[in-house]
């Protein structure tokens, strides 16, 4: 069965710090995988990687992926309480012909709280 | 550029009444998938459909069922509801065909008492 295991499962930091979040899988046929961030309601796009060791970056947040060890990792530098959220990393496979089964598959979330 | 409209945004129904929720994806986009988000089982796929066909569905009972139209506007159903099928109902759009980008509505929150 195809499985997503985040971790740690909840985290806090102080305003500043730099963390690691870390996403594993176990899935057939790999796509791609993506990370959100949840604050209310709406989880909310962050990056999308399909290919081994290029990183994605966007302002303070970067993310990597280890299509080898099957892993993902999402960093958060000089973090502000805004960052506070529950972090998702879900994983998107394909069928036989390559294309998407249009289903995603997610893992639990890390909650990351960060205090001033 | 809109994002992705869910409505109703929050709806109280009571035990074995049924529940239509609606959901408007991006303009463009095609593909629409519905997730069950709940305290114990996080994230969980309901099932996508793509130009009004059901692609794939999730281990949900017969009970939960949804369709999608001409305008790619989709539609979930949820019949004889049970306590347990209170929860956080997400939409996502994405245009499908060349990527797996998925955008989500800000949900309906859905309470059976």
């Amino acid at each position: 069965e195809d499985k997503v295991v985040q971790s740690p499962l909840s985290l806090v930091v102080h305003e500043g710090d730099t963390v690691t979040l870390n996403c594993s899988y176990e899935v057939t046929n790999f796509r791609s995988l993506l990370w959100y961030k949840q604050e209310k309601k709406a989880p909310t796009f962050l990056f999308m990687l399909t290919s081994s060791g290029i990183e994605k970056k966007s302002g303070r947040l970067s993310s990597i992926l280890d299509k080898k060890e099957l892993f993902s990792i999402l960093n958060i530098t000089a973090t502000q309480t805004g960052d506070s959220a529950i972090y998702l990393c879900a994983v998107d496979f394909a069928n036989a012909g390559g294309t998407s089964y249009g289903k995603l598959t997610f893992g639990q979330g890390t909650i990351l709280t960060v205090h001033p | 550029k809109a994002g992705v409209t869910q409505t109703p945004r929050y709806l109280i129904k009571t035990r074995g009444q049924q529940v239509t929720l609606s959901c408007s994806p991006i303009s463009g986009h095609r593909s629409v998938s519905w997730y069950q988000q709940t305290p114990g089982q996080g994230l969980q796929f309901l099932f996508e459909y793509f130009s009004e066909t059901q692609r794939n569905k999730g281990n949900f009972p017969g009970r939960f069922s949804g369709r999608q139209f001409s305008n790619s506007r989709s539609e979930m159903n949820v019949s004889t509801l049970e306590l347990g099928d209170s929860a956080l109902y997400l939409c996502a759009s994405s245009y499908r065909e060349t990527n797996t980008e998925a955008f989500f509505g800000q949900g309906t929150r859905l309470t059976v008492v």
